[in-house]
């Protein structure tokens, strides 16, 4: 079975200090990893995927396939960055792509 | 302001009434998704559809039904059958294939009341 877990529901962090938000799956396939991301009053928008190993807006995340983890990381938090944060995994079901989210992360920079 | 809308942005029904929340997109996206967003529950998927005339279930599809006549339209109807509909409900699409980003529309509140 396909499942995204995100252990903290709510990450609070001072501004500067570095920030992780945890991400672990399971999945018998090779998985696709995602992090959306929903600022307040915005729409889920993608922050970055796990394919393009790109860093965005400062945020990086690493596929560990042994740990089965994909979290998210940046060095030094900004109050910008406060928001909801969700990880997806994309599996196949019966030729269908389907995304399976996580609970979500609440993420609060204080200043 | 193109891509994904979705209306009505709040919704209010009686118990026993049926609904229809509407999604239209303009990017062309063959595949067409509703999902349920709850607090502490992330989004579950209610249906998917990848090309017109075809969906499937999703998660939690009990209560629920679409259709998809249209590409850009991948309207969603909330039945009566449904026990807890109070939720936000999220529309999203993308292209077929694997790596492609969904895009999300920005939600309707449902309340039953």
């Amino acid at each position: 079975a396909q499942r995204v877990t995100q252990p903290e529901k709510l990450l609070s962090v001072f501004k500067g200090a570095p920030v992780e938000l945890k991400c672990n799956y399971s999945y018998s396939g090779s998985p696709e990893l995602f992090w959306y991301v929903q600022y307040s009053r915005q729409r889920l928008q993608l922050l970055l995927r796990h394919i393009s190993r790109e860093s965005i807006k400062g945020f990086t995340a690493d596929l560990n396939k042994g740990e089965t983890s994909f979290h998210l990381k940046k060095p030094f938090a900004q109050e910008e960055d406060s928001a909801m944060y969700y990880c997806a995994l994309r599996g196949s079901i019966q030729g269908a792509q389907k995304l399976v989210f996580g609970q979500g992360t609440r993420l609060t920079i204080n200043p | 302001d193109g891509g994904i809308t979705q209306s009505p942005k709040y919704l209010f029904r009686k118990e026993g009434q049926n609904v229809t929340l509407s999604c239209e997109q303009n990017l062309n996206h063959d595949a067409m998704y509703w999902y349920r967003q709850d607090p502490g529950q992330g989004l579950r998927l209610i249906y998917y559809s990848q090309i017109v005339n075809d969906f499937q279930k999703g998660d939690i599809a009990e209560g629920y039904s679409v259709s998809r006549e249209k590409k850009e339209s991948f309207p969603l109807t909330v039945t009566s059958a449904q026990k807890n509909p109070t939720a936000f409900y999220l529309c999203a699409s993308s292209l077929r294939g694997s790596y492609n980003e969904q895009f999300f529309g920005p939600g309707t509140r449902l309340t039953v009341l």
